[in-house]
């Protein structure tokens, strides 16, 4: 089975300032992991993704991402946060068993708030 | 510039009405997806479909069917609509070129259904 949190129901920062919204997992196997963002009325789209290889990710709008095995977390992350910023992001994960049709298990989904 | 669309942005219903959402997507895709997302839910799998005719049951099927005619549509059915069915309905799909675990989910604008 496969399974993702996301620990944070809201996260408020500063423009400008650093943001992280947190992501962890659980799986089986090895895990793919995956970051979307959804704007308001808007359906969700993919920022960035660990497949393999290095372990932080660079993804869309200047977004990064690191995998830590040990903590099993996807943490994403961005150094000068905006406040175009400001959506609804989730994390997913995909176990490598699990590869029919590209099944994804979706957190709950963590609201970023960037103030001016 | 790929894209998924969905029928309608805005539907409402009555109890008991049978409900058709459709979805299409323009990229060849083999993999069809149907979420409804919920606020503290996130979102939820309601069944998928890997192949013309082929669908397979996800997290919350009750209450729904599918139909996959065409590679390009996907169709989901309310059969006798609830209220408990009013959500946000989102469309998905992604290929299965390389390893289909490998490959993000590219999503339609989504269907807010009310039924009262």
């Amino acid at each position: 089975a496969q399974s993702v949190a996301q620990p944070e129901d809201q996260v408020n920062v500063a423009e400008g300032n650093p943001l992280t919204v947190k992501c962890t997992y659980s799986v089986s196997g090895n895990p793919y992991l995956f970051w979307y963002v959804q704007y308001p009325n808007r359906g969700l789209q993919f920022l960035l993704k660990y497949i393999t290889g290095d372990n932080l990710v660079k993804g869309s709008y200047g977004f990064e991402a690191e995998f830590n095995k040990s903590q099993t977390s996807f943490h994403l992350k961005k150094p000068s946060a905006l406040v175009s910023d400001s959506a609804l992001y989730f994390c997913a994960v995909r176990d490598h068993y699990n590869t029919n049709a590209g099944k994804s298990t979706f957190g709950d989904g963590t609201t970023l708030t960037v103030k001016p | 510039d790929v894209k998924v669309t969905q029928s309608s942005r805005y539907l409402v219903k009555r109890t008991g009405e049978k409900v058709f959402l459709e979805c299409v997507q323009d990229m060849d895709h083999e993999n069809m997806f149907w979420y409804r997302q919920d606020p503290g839910l996130g979102l939820r799998l309601i069944y998928f479909s890997y192949d013309v005719k082929m669908k397979e049951k996800g997290d919350i099927p009750e209450g729904y069917s599918v139909s996959r005619e065409k590679k390009e549509r996907f169709s989901l059915i309310l059969e006798s609509a609830s209220t408990n069915q009013t959500s946000m309905y989102l469309c998905a799909s992604t290929p299965t070129y390389s390893v289909p675990a490998y490959n993000e989910q590219f999503f339609g604008p989504g269907t807010r259904l009310t039924v009262l």
